[in-house]
């Protein structure tokens, strides 16, 4: 069984632009996460798809945006880019978004704003 | 709003010893889940163990174990025989029960390093 897929794995922009990163989640999986990890602020929660819906939101600029299609798929958007926004993005998915459910996590993709 | 401390920024233990990686949280919630997680270097996250706030007894994973205590909000895990292959960073993670409430708030983690 395929694990959860995370494209691309790096990428650089300048600030100013702006970036999509995709997730693909296990086969019948039907939530998915997404995170940002920096050395300042660590793990962070930015939102979480279920059903197509967002159902949960962390605390980011609405530079952040994110959606989920029917297949489970999902991608995330930050427009605007600014140097602080350089970090590893990770998407994690489970079945059902129960927390007895394991979350699966990608490699990340690694994203450097200069 | 929960947090989660892991005030060891960085250990290391010598191969096969045992070794115990702090955790606390702070929460006003009364049914939650903790988790710890591991990041190998260049790797992805996965679990290594969890735990359901409602349960007494300590959860165990092989050679992983964990010592909750929920009065002192005080999760820490436990690595028995340690293995070269356990070098990675640790994450302490916290989630609301229900359904709906996919969110971890992660430490800060603790580097953990296997010597030879």
């Amino acid at each position: 069984k395929a694990g959860v897929t995370q494209t691309p794995r790096y990428l650089i922009k300048t600030r100013g632009q702006q970036v999509t990163l995709s997730c693909s989640p296990i086969s019948g999986h039907r939530s998915v996460s997404w995170y940002q990890q920096t050395p300042g602020q660590g793990l962070q929660f930015l939102f979480e798809y279920f059903s197509e819906t967002q159902r949960n939101k962390g605390n980011f600029p609405g530079r952040f945006s994110g959606r989920q299609f029917s297949n489970s798929r999902s991608e995330m958007n930050v427009s605007t880019l600014e140097l602080g926004d350089s970090a590893l993005y990770l998407c994690a998915s489970s079945l059902d978004g129960h927390p007895t459910g394991e979350l699966f996590f990608g490699e990340g993709s690694r994203l450097t704003v200069l | 709003a929960q947090t989660v401390t892991q005030s060891q920024p960085e250990m290391s233990v010598q191969e096969a010893e045992t070794v115990t990686l702090s955790c606390t949280y702070d929460t006003s919630e009364n049914n939650y889940y903790l988790f710890w997680y591991k990041q190998p270097p260049s790797r992805q996250m996965i679990l290594v163990i969890r735990q359901e706030a409602y349960k007494q007894q300590n959860a165990t994973e092989n050679r992983f174990s964990v010592n909750f205590q929920k009065a002192a909000k005080s999760f820490s895990l436990k690595i028995s025989d340690s293995q070269l292959g356990d070098t990675a960073m640790y994450f302490c993670a916290f989630m609301n029960a229900g359904f709906g409430n996919e969110k971890l708030t992660f430490g800060t983690g603790t580097r953990l390093t296997i010597i030879p």
